[in-house]
């Protein structure tokens, strides 16, 4: 069973600073998303790596995946206060059944001025 | 505009009564899904279905129903066999196991 591990869980973060959030995953994955969610609201997708080695940059945001030591890291370069926000990542395997996701828990970003 | 509804965006509930949430996707996806979020929590699996009139139970799909007979919806039943139903509720749809994309989600609150 495919299970997905983020950390951490709240991360407090400064403006102009870098931080990283990591996604530790049980069991061979062919695919890693990161999503985000505003409160109250929906997810919105971020990254979709498939490969390993692969690397996905938007903005502030950088997305990579290493399949071998089953972990993908989203970096923030000079956190603002937009990026403050709830982000989760979810692997998946296409040869399982359903084509399904799982999630981890999700890391709370809280970008302080 | 190409996307997913899901209606309401907030639901009451009493003790007892059923209720059904809509998701419509108008994507052409042959893939839908069904997760809950408990607050402060991840996404948790209820049902999912890969294909019209065939659908799967998730991680939590005690208390649920759904039904699939049209490719573009696939509504959720909280049944009263629910017993902690509050939650927030997401409907997602995808093309063959590709990325999942979200509705807006139902706001589900037992009074």
């Amino acid at each position: 069973e495919l299970k997905v591990e983020q950390n951490p869980l709240f991360l407090s973060m400064q403006e102009g600073k870098n931080y990283t959030i990591y996604c530790n995953y049980s069991t061979t994955s062919d695919r890693l998303y990161w999503y985000r969610q505003d409160p109250g609201k929906s997810l919105e997708s971020l990254f979709v790596l498939l490969s390993n080695g692969a690397v996905k940059q938007e903005g502030r945001l950088m997305a990579s995946l290493d399949t071998k030591a089953r972990l993908s890291t989203l970096h923030i370069t000079a956190a603002v206060h937009d990026l403050s926000a709830t982000y989760f990542c979810a692997a998946g395997d296409r040869e399982a059944a359903g084509n399904k996701l799982t999630f981890g828990g999700g890391t709370r970003v809280l970008v302080k001025p | 505009d190409g996307g997913i509804t899901q209606s309401p965006k907030y639901l009451f509930r009493k003790e007892g009564q059923n209720v059904t949430l809509s998701c419509e996707q108008n994507l052409n996806h042959d893939a839908m899904y069904w997760y809950r979020q408990d607050p402060g929590q991840g996404l948790r699996l209820i049902y999912y279905s890969q294909i019209v009139n065939d659908f799967q139970k998730g991680d939590i799909a005690e208390g649920y129903s759904v039904s699939r007979e049209k490719k573009e919806s696939f509504p959720l039943t909280v049944t009263s066999a629910q017993k902690n139903p509050t939650a927030f509720y997401l409907c997602a749809s995808s093309h063959s196991g590709n990325e999942q994309f979200f509705g807006p989600g139902t706001r589900l609150t037992v009074l």
